[in-house]
């Protein structure tokens, strides 16, 4: 079974900083890879995914992920944070088949901007 | 394209009664849907996966005759809470796979249940 580790509860950045949030993931495969934010009482907006191809991954709203193999990564960038960017961020990972396709849920990250 | 709604977006009810949550894939048709529950400050965690036309396979841990799913159409599935208690009191989301996007789901905005 899959699984996906987010080693950071909560970070905060000032305004117009730059952002990484780190996700690590565990699957034995080649795998799907989604990073979602979700405001207060909210549901879930898909940001960017990984299926395939360049590792390089452009989201909306200027995130940007980059998956890397070697090191079972997929972490979320994004040059200059902007005070709405605060919320919770969840790194999620999928398996490309039978019982693994399903999404699995890292513990999520909190970000809080400064002004 | 690809909204998903759920109704209610909120919900209290009192202990020992039941509570029924729809969620529709408005634009799409999708064969499989999704039942997830939040408790606050935590992550998403699976409970159920629903395939139209066809029970729903249950996580570990979830009780099935507790946590009712109905998929019987490829728009609508339906989660009723029965005989609801306090520690039942969560946001339970939705998501839906479409026909034609096998490896992405769309998830609807959430219901916030309270039993009091």
């Amino acid at each position: 079974a899959q699984s996906v580790t987010q080693p950071d509860i909560h970070i905060t950045v000032s305004e117009g900083a730059s952002l990484e949030l780190r996700c690590n993931y565990s699957y034995g495969a080649t795998p799907y890879l989604f990073w979602y934010v979700q405001s207060p009482g909210q549901g879930l907006q898909l940001l960017l995914k990984y299926f395939s191809g360049d590792t390089l991954v452009q989201g909306i709203k200027g995130f940007e992920a980059e998956f890397k193999r070697s090191q079972s990564s997929f972490n979320l960038r994004k040059p200059s944070v902007h005070w709405s960017d605060a919320a919770e961020y969840f790194c999620a990972v999928e398996g490309s088949s039978g019982s693994a396709r399903q999404l699995t849920f890292g513990s999520g990250t909190q970000l809080t901007v400064l002004p | 394209g690809a909204v998903v709604s759920q109704h209610p977006s909120w919900v209290i009810c009192k202990s020992g009664t039941s509570v029924k949550i729809e969620c529709r894939s408005l634009d799409f048709q999708a064969t499989t849907m999704f039942w997830y529950h939040q408790f606050p400050k935590q992550s998403l965690m699976l409970m159920a996966t629903s395939n139209e036309g066809s029970k729903a396979t249950y996580e570990q841990g979830v009780e099935k005759d507790k946590f009712l799913i109905n998929h019987a159409s490829l728009t609508l599935s339906t989660l009723t809470v029965t005989s609801a208690h306090p520690e039942d009191s969560s946001f339970y989301i939705c998501s839906a796979r479409a026909l034609a996007e096998r490896n992405e789901q769309y998830f609807g905005p959430g219901t916030r249940l309270t039993v009091t």
